[in-house]
């Protein structure tokens, strides 16, 4: 049974780009969320999707925006980049029913380095 | 910003002792949960709480879920060489769908254990 996968694992971008980080939720769960851990910090979450819908957002700029696909799969993109931005990007899935909804089962990350 | 105060920041123990750590907020919580981070993953569940005063071991963690519903407390027991990580506390507000994986994290414990 696949746990949380993202991809790519690092990825290097300048400022000004824009970057598109994958994630494959656990098999069985159809939410994913999606948080930001700045070095020695811990996640903060940055939106979360149900649905092909953003359910919820915390405080993060309309620059952050993201998808889920029919699978469950979801993508965050985040435009114009800063150097602000790097971050170990988190992938989380739960399930979406009310039991265990709490309960999230995080990816290894995706490192972005903004230069 | 986060609204969770961890606390150590650091820990550097000698195998065998017991560590304890703990977690406040200014906020209510409903759920306080548990997570370790080893280097280049993501955050593993530890232990969820429900009830205020809720007590829940878990091998050898034990996590309480404090009675003013804005504290939680985490403890080793006799630490070992794999119990070296990142311990972070989160605190999910209200058990309702607009909520539902939106967590608040602590700043994180770092636990070093030594021979």
């Amino acid at each position: 049974d696949a746990g949380v996968t993202q991809s790519p694992t690092h990825l290097i971008k300048t400022r000004g780009q824009q970057v598109t980080l994958r994630c494959s939720p656990k098999s069985g769960h159809d939410t994913v969320s999606w948080y930001q851990q700045a070095l020695g910090q811990g996640p903060q979450f940055i939106f979360q999707y149900y649905e092909e819908e953003e359910r919820q957002r915390g405080n993060f700029p309309d620059r952050f925006s993201g998808h889920q696909f029919p699978n469950y799969s979801s993508e965050l993109n985040v435009n114009a980049l800063l150097l602000g931005d790097s971050a170990l990007y988190l992938c989380a899935s739960s399930p979406g029913g009310r039991d265990g909804e709490e309960k999230l089962f995080f990816g290894s990350g995706t490192q972005l380095s903004v230069l | 910003g986060q609204q969770l105060n961890q606390s150590p920041q650091s820990m550097f123990i000698q195998e065998g002792e017991d560590v304890s750590m703990n977690c406040t907020s200014s906020s209510i919580f409903n759920t306080w949960l548990w997570y370790k981070q080893d280097p280049g993953e993501g955050p593993v569940l530890l232990i969820a709480l429900y009830k205020a005063g809720e007590l829940t071991s878990n091998g050898r963690l034990t996590a309480q879920f404090g009675i003013t519903r804005k504290d939680s407390f985490l403890n080793i027991s006799a630490s070992i060489p794999s119990d070296v990580g990142i311990y972070f506390c989160a605190g999910q507000l209200i058990s309702r769908p607009d909520s539902w994986g939106k967590l608040q994290f602590g700043a994180g414990t770092q636990v070093v254990v030594t021979p």
